[in-house]
């Protein structure tokens, strides 16, 4: 079974501070994906990346960051975390051309 | 990729099909349709996919209308563990990006 891990499923920060979420998948994927949550607006695709050191904004890039120094590892960058940063964060993996593509559990971040 | 519309929420009796509708009436003719749901606390997980011949595996059937304007996603015996969050998302093979929606929050009512 493909398993996607991250490092925290509860994480609480304060403003300001540099925050890393990391994610690993143990399929070998090509392609990483780190979403946001929030209630009423769906999953928002921050960033995506296709390959080792490759990456693409997604459609709310914007006070987030990310790393891909190695294939199975993907982490997001919050360089100095806000309150309105607070959310879900969600990382996934896939082949590319992938039929689906596989989630981690989550983590639930509070900026205070 | 095409917007999709959903209802927001739905019940369904346990054991019952649930039936969930989706419109994407302007998906075009490269584009899949795809289902995924959400269990309250866990990340998304794939459920089946369509371009457009009904499909049916192990979890459900989806059953896309002739002009592939709309699909409906079958749970053929809804039990507790089926409620959860339902998003359909339509998109080209080629594009590596899922859009989410906000989905229908079914709930099975024992």
């Amino acid at each position: 079974d493909v398993k996607v891990t991250q490092s925290s499923r509860y994480l609480v920060k304060r403003t300001g501070e540099k925050v890393f979420l990391e994610c690993v998948q143990d399929m070998d994927h090509e392609n990483m994906f780190w979403y946001r949550q929030d209630p009423g607006l769906g999953l928002r695709l921050i960033y995506f990346s296709y390959d080792v050191k490759m990456k693409e904004k997604g459609d709310i890039p914007e006070g987030y960051s990310v790393s891909r120094e190695k294939k199975e590892r993907f982490s997001l960058i919050l360089e100095s975390a806000s309150t309105n940063q607070t959310s879900m964060y969600l990382c996934a993996s896939t082949q590319p051309g992938g039929e689906t593509q596989y989630f981690g559990p989550g983590t639930r971040l509070l900026v205070l | 990729d095409a917007k999709t519309t959903q209802p927001t929420s739905m019940d369904c009796a346990e054991g019952r099909a649930a039936n969930l509708p989706c419109n994407h009436s302007t998906i075009s003719g490269n584009e899949y349709v795809y289902w995924y749901r959400q269990i309250h606390s866990q990340g998304p997980q794939y459920i089946i996919h369509g371009l457009k011949n009904n499909e049916t595996n192990e979890m459900a059937s989806l059953i896309i209308t002739e002009d592939r304007k709309s699909s409906t996603l079958i749970l053929p015996h809804a039990t507790l563990r089926d409620t959860a969050v339902y998003y359909c998302i339509v998109r080209n093979f080629g594009n590596e990006k899922l859009t989410f929606g906000t989905g229908t929050r079914l709930t099975i009512i024992p």
